[in-house]
């Protein structure tokens, strides 16, 4: 148990909806991430906060957007889905703003149909 | 752009015998490189991490090995064991560049350890 916990586990939904997945990261640290994993590819870096400010952007489409709270929870927002964004939502956590060393929860998978 | 790529997507290997995880990198900025771990229906798990100033660093019965100039690093895991079957994950990151926060992660090999 690696100490972030995703709610929730699965989501099914229709193309067009809207989803928010949670994300709660290990107790003290401050930067949350957020990976997805389509089929058959590896974890692609979407965003990054650090107490409680956005930190890093990496390929993140305009559709998608996340935020994180006062109290360091964090929540990734999905609209307008498409069939494409069917994939597993990995959030992890850090001590530190800069640090290779991931928490990973145990992810969120995204169905859309 | 794969910047990281790990080209066995499956790897098979006896009980009590070396496994060989290999991954290759493109982008030459990147000077820290990890090793995640996956079951199925979890997250990744970190495994062992080496910085671009090392060419080996070791933890228990994994080892894992840099070599810069030939953009490669490996991860042996000796010895193997039936509860090491699972993905990994070849990750790396660019400390130096001030993206250190952003992990590149290549596709996954997974081993299968069989008795």
């Amino acid at each position: 148990d690696s100490g972030v916990t995703q709610t929730p586990k699965h989501l099914i939904t229709a193309t067009g909806q809207r989803v928010t997945l949670r994300c709660s990261p290990r107790s003290g640290d401050l930067s949350v991430y957020w990976y997805q994993q389509s089929l058959d590819q590896g974890l692609q870096f979407l965003i990054q906060y650090y107490n409680g400010e956005e930190r890093a952007k990496g390929n993140i489409l305009e559709r998608f957007s996340a935020q994180q709270f006062p109290d360091l929870h964090s929540e990734l927002n999905l609209s307008s889905l498409e069939l494409g964004d069917s994939a597993l939502y990995f959030c992890a956590s850090s001590a530190h703003e800069t640090s290779g060393e991931q928490f990973f929860g145990p992810g969120t998978r995204l169905t859309v149909l | 752009d794969q910047q990281v790529k790990q080209n066995s997507p499956s790897l098979s290997v006896q009980e009590g015998r070396i496994s060989i995880l290999n991954c290759d990198y493109t982008n030459s900025m990147f000077d820290y490189f990890l090793w995640y771990k996956k079951y199925p229906a979890e997250g990744p798990t970190f495994l062992i991490s080496i910085s671009s100033i090392k060419d080996k660093n070791e933890d228990g019965r994994f080892t894992v090995f840099l070599n810069k100039s030939a953009k490669h690093l490996s991860l042996h895991i000796v010895p193997s064991q039936p509860g090491d079957s699972a993905v990994y994950f070849c990750a790396a990151s660019a400390f130096g560049t001030g993206t250190a926060s952003k992990l590149t992660f290549g596709t996954g090999t997974r081993l299968q350890v069989t008795l």
